[in-house]
């Protein structure tokens, strides 16, 4: 079954680092996604992205957020200068419309000390 | 009002019991419905989408009602490896203010004990 991968598993930083987090979607997959989910709460939307660009956006995703498709297969989330509240595990999603359900990565752990 | 809310349980049942799951959503423009279930500390994992005629796959059955902005999900002849939190989820499509965008409820902790 095709799935999603993300790496690295875990990553801790120190607080005011930059990180980036990578993800493969599915290969035929046209739409990509970040989703957080903070120890304890609920999966929280981050981000959007759709034929190189970003379609949609929530509050979290502010100016310290950026993504890239940087060569057709990659996916990544990066995070300028972290904060300890961006502790979290970050979930990549793919799907192939937008109708339908999405497959999750099994998410990167970030620890920010 | 939460966009998606789910009564959090936890629901501890004995193996062989049937449990039901409720979830309202408030947004009347939501168009895709789905039930997720998660492990400890593991993504989630699409469980079965809900279509308005009612779905079912083997021990699952979804509703739902639109009239009343309400989602079911109901599990028959409960197994240990049941034992997850089910997250009731929400697609707003285009047409609508977001896209392709899924709201998660906080999810159901459901544990099945022998």
């Amino acid at each position: 079954e095709p799935e999603v991968t993300q790496t690295p598993s875990h990553q801790v930083t120190q607080m005011g680092q930059e990180v980036i987090l990578r993800c493969v979607p599915i290969s035929n997959h046209l739409y990509f996604y970040w989703y957080r989910q903070i120890l304890g709460q609920k999966v929280e939307f981050l981000v959007s992205f759709y034929n190189n660009e970003i379609s949609e956006k929530s509050e979290i995703f502010d100016d310290q957020f950026s993504v890239e498709r940087p060569d057709g297969s990659n996916f990544t989330l990066k995070i300028r200068s972290t904060k300890l509240e961006d502790s979290a595990m970050y979930f990549c999603a793919s799907s192939e419309t937008l109708h339908g359900g999405y497959t999750f990565g099994s998410g990167t752990r970030l620890t920010v000390v | 009002r939460k966009e998606v809310e789910q009564d959090p349980g936890p629901f501890n049942v004995p193996e062989g019991a049937t449990v039901a799951f409720n979830c309202t959503y408030s947004n009347s423009a939501s168009q895709s419905f789905f039930w997720y279930r998660q492990d400890c500390r593991k993504e989630p994992k699409l469980l079965m989408s809900v279509y308005s005629s009612g779905n079912e796959d083997g021990r699952f059955t979804a509703q739902l009602n639109r009239a009343s902005q309400y989602i079911s999900l109901l599990i028959r002849d409960s197994k240990l490896s049941d034992s997850a939190t089910y997250l009731c989820v929400v697609n707003l499509t285009p047409g609508g203010t977001s896209y392709g965008k899924l709201t998660f409820g906080q999810g159901t902790i459901l544990t099945v004990h022998p």
